[in-house]
């Protein structure tokens, strides 16, 4: 069975820095893309970062491009969100989501999500 | 920016049917741009639902559909039941890894 475990969320100042991380098991991790993906209270997904199965190519969303940056470490089986220069509207839900290996562009799995929130 | 449309909005009468759909606030969605939808029921994590525009992902009740009407990506329900009172999201695949997702729409079952 594919578990996604995301972990690392809490109550950050702005300004402050956190790591997400995201536990995987039940597949080859190695194998696919991963994404993280947010959700702020009350409003939709928003897509964040995708990164390639072997790490190599990473691609960010311009609302977090240069202050967040995705990676992942395959020998552990884990994918991280490293947060920066946080601010007030980064509170959210973060879920990480796994990219198919088919080729057909869609996020197959997804964790049960890590809440951050950003404030004084 | 790419924008990516849904009605924030609908509902249906339990056992009707429902159309949901997914535009680009410029052009035309096509098949090119891999749709696919996800169900979000409050409080709850994502579930994918269909992806490649109409592909069913595993589990998934045949009484969810994705098709292309007209210029933009559709989901139905048909047949719809109470726990299919949920947040829809539609997402497009841009290039290069790069995913954009709707705005979502609350469908309430009443």
């Amino acid at each position: 069975e594919v578990q996604l475990v995301e972990s690392g969320g809490g109550l950050v100042q702005p300004g402050g820095s956190l790591r997400l991380s995201c536990a995987a098991s039940g597949f080859t991790f190695s194998g696919h893309g991963m994404s993280w993906v947010r959700q702020a209270p009350g409003k939709g997904l928003e897509w964040l970062s995708v990164i390639s199965d072997s790490g190599s190519n990473t691609h960010h969303a311009d609302s977090v491009k240069g202050r967040f940056t995705i990676s992942r470490d395959n020998s552990k089986n884990t994918l991280y969100l490293q947060m920066n220069s946080l601010r007030a509207e980064d509170t959210a839900v973060y879920y990480c989501a796994r990219r198919d290996r088919s080729g057909q562009h869609y996020f197959d799995d997804w964790g049960q999500g890590t809440v951050v929130t950003v404030s004084s | 920016q790419t924008v990516v449309t849904q009605e924030p909005s609908f509902s249906v009468s339990p056992g009707g049917t429902v159309t949901l759909t997914c535009g680009l606030s410029s052009g035309s969605v096509s098949t090119s741009y891999y749709p696919s939808w996800y169900q979000q029921p409050p409080g709850q994590a994502p579930r994918t639902l269909i992806y490649n525009t109409n592909t069913r992902s595993s589990g998934v009740p045949d009484r969810f559909s994705g098709s292309i009407l007209g210029n933009k990506a559709a989901l139905t329900i048909t047949g719809a039941q109470a726990d299919d009172e949920s947040d829809y999201y539609c997402v497009l695949y841009m290039s290069s890894g790069i995913s954009v997702f709707g705005g979502g729409t609350k469908l309430t079952v009443l």
